[in-house]
């Protein structure tokens, strides 16, 4: 199974809002409403924030949004602060059983 | 408030077995709709799912890792295990357990670092 497509890097400034963009096929992103974001921050464990292409997990700033159009899925951040620096992965649940990863998004705020 | 604990080794040699354990607390792992996952996550490859396993042992695989992989559940100790066998360099990274349900974990563990080397 090949990996998702994500971008490597974004950046933004303080305030403003970035989309990250996630690519799959038929069999995954397009097959289900399984899709999820996970936030990286170095010497943490990955955090959930987004389920089912547009949940969230109580708790969840409602600042991160997530949609999906045919095989791509995006996830929005508003409202740019400091601390949401860091990587973004995206994943796919699929047709075989198995979960797929995006490669990852560096995120930086300027 | 679940909680999960990975051990094992932090340094194995290449070539042989990698066993690690997951501890969860906190929540049964038994008589649940979640699954239980072990995901990995290493500089040169981000994010890489590794299997799920339900608490009945069913489990399933990442195809490019399944030959190598085997997942098992003891529902009386609240624990489940991941083994990885012939390891190489590529396998370094920092190992997590999660609960999981249809392609997303909810709640991981603190991760496990796992240095392949002689």
């Amino acid at each position: 199974q090949s990996a998702l497509t994500q971008p490597a890097s974004v950046s933004g400034s303080p305030g403003q809002s970035i989309t990250i963009s996630c690519t799959g096929t038929s069999s995954d992103i397009g097959a289900f409403d399984f899709v999820s974001w996970y936030q990286h921050h170095p010497g943490k464990a990955p955090k959930l924030l987004i389920y089912d292409v547009s949940k969230s997990p109580s708790g969840t700033s409602n600042r991160f949004s997530g949609s999906k159009s045919g095989i791509t899925a995006s996830l929005t951040i508003s409202g740019l602060q400091a601390d949401d620096e860091g990587d973004y992965y995206c994943s796919s649940y699929t047709r075989t059983n198995t979960w797929v990863f995006g490669g990852g998004t560096v995120l930086t705020v300027l | 408030q679940l909680q999960l604990q990975e051990s094992g080794p932090g340094l194995v040699n290449p070539s042989e077995t990698l066993s690690l354990t997951c501890t969860v607390s906190g929540g049964s792992i038994h008589n649940s709709p979640y699954y239980w996952d072990w995901l990995r996550l290493s500089p040169g490859k981000g994010l890489e799912w590794v299997g799920s396993i339900y608490y009945t042992g069913s489990a399933s695989y990442n195809p490019s890792l399944k030959s190598r992989v085997t997942m098992s559940v003891d529902t009386s100790k609240n624990q489940f295990a991941l083994r990885l066998s012939s390891l190489i360099a590529a396998d370094t990274a920092v190992y997590y357990c999660a609960r999981g349900f249809y392609g997303y974990a909810d709640f991981w563990g603190q991760g496990s670092q796992v240095t392949v080397s002689s």
